[in-house]
């Protein structure tokens, strides 16, 4: 089982539409990162979360973290065809950053 | 400001030959961190490092693989006697500092281990 469950798993859709992707623990995390990854690339981090409850926003993306810090979510508006790819959600766990399984996005133009 | 380097990029062996991957973190950084990735799936954790020390190595099989970060160099993940199953991308990634907090990793392009 994974620590950091995220869903969905895959995720098909047309340019211009919203989307929300989660992830998921029944773990308390210091903070949370979702990093995004491109074919054949390793991942970029995109953000890093830390207090509960917080907001941040980084262009059309908006991050959130659960109030009680177990979970996370990714929205994105108005998406467009380069913001395909792999997206991670990461938490540390012991001595090491785990990651969750990821939510493949492809945007069609 | 070179980024975390790995190499080769692309590496074929037959079964039961040794690869070997290798890979320079960011200058400046000292943890270094292994992860494998199948097509389309998340990064496994396998193995923690700091210089000359491994620091947690849970996620790496019992048999086969090792990781070794030496005072000079770069870091190198060692399979032996590959087999099919160790097909996959191996990423490093290295970052100023470890856990606890540890801040972003900054990940290399990986290096994809084909094993026919």
């Amino acid at each position: 089982t994974q620590l950091l469950e995220q869903s969905p798993q895959f995720l098909s859709i047309q340019e211009g539409e919203n989307l929300t992707v989660y992830c998921n623990s029944s773990s308390v995390f210091s903070s949370l990162q979702w990093y995004r990854q491109e074919p054949g690339e390793g991942p970029v981090l995109l953000v890093t979360v830390v207090t509960g409850g917080e907001v941040k926003k980084l262009k059309r993306l908006t991050f959130q973290f659960g109030d009680a810090r177990k979970d996370s979510s990714l929205h994105i508006t108005a998406a467009q065809p380069g913001d395909t790819g792999l997206y991670l959600c990461a938490g540390e766990y012991g001595n090491k950053l785990v990651f969750g399984a990821g939510t493949i996005l492809r945007v069609k133009s | 400001n070179a980024g975390v380097m790995q190499n080769p990029r692309h590496l074929v062996r037959r079964r039961g030959q040794e690869a070997r991957l290798r890979c320079s973190p960011m200058k400046g950084h000292s943890h270094v961190y292994w992860y494998r990735q199948l097509p389309e799936e998340g990064l496994k954790f396998m193995v923690y490092l700091q210089k000359e020390n491994i620091i947690d190595e849970s996620g790496m099989p019992k048999e086969r693989f090792s990781a070794e970060f030496p005072k000079e160099g770069p870091s190198i993940l060692r399979i032996q006697q590959v087999v099919r199953g160790d097909s996959a991308a191996y990423f490093c990634a290295s970052s100023l500092t470890g856990t606890p907090n540890t801040g972003e990793l900054f990940f290399g392009e990986g290096s994809r281990l084909t094993v026919l």
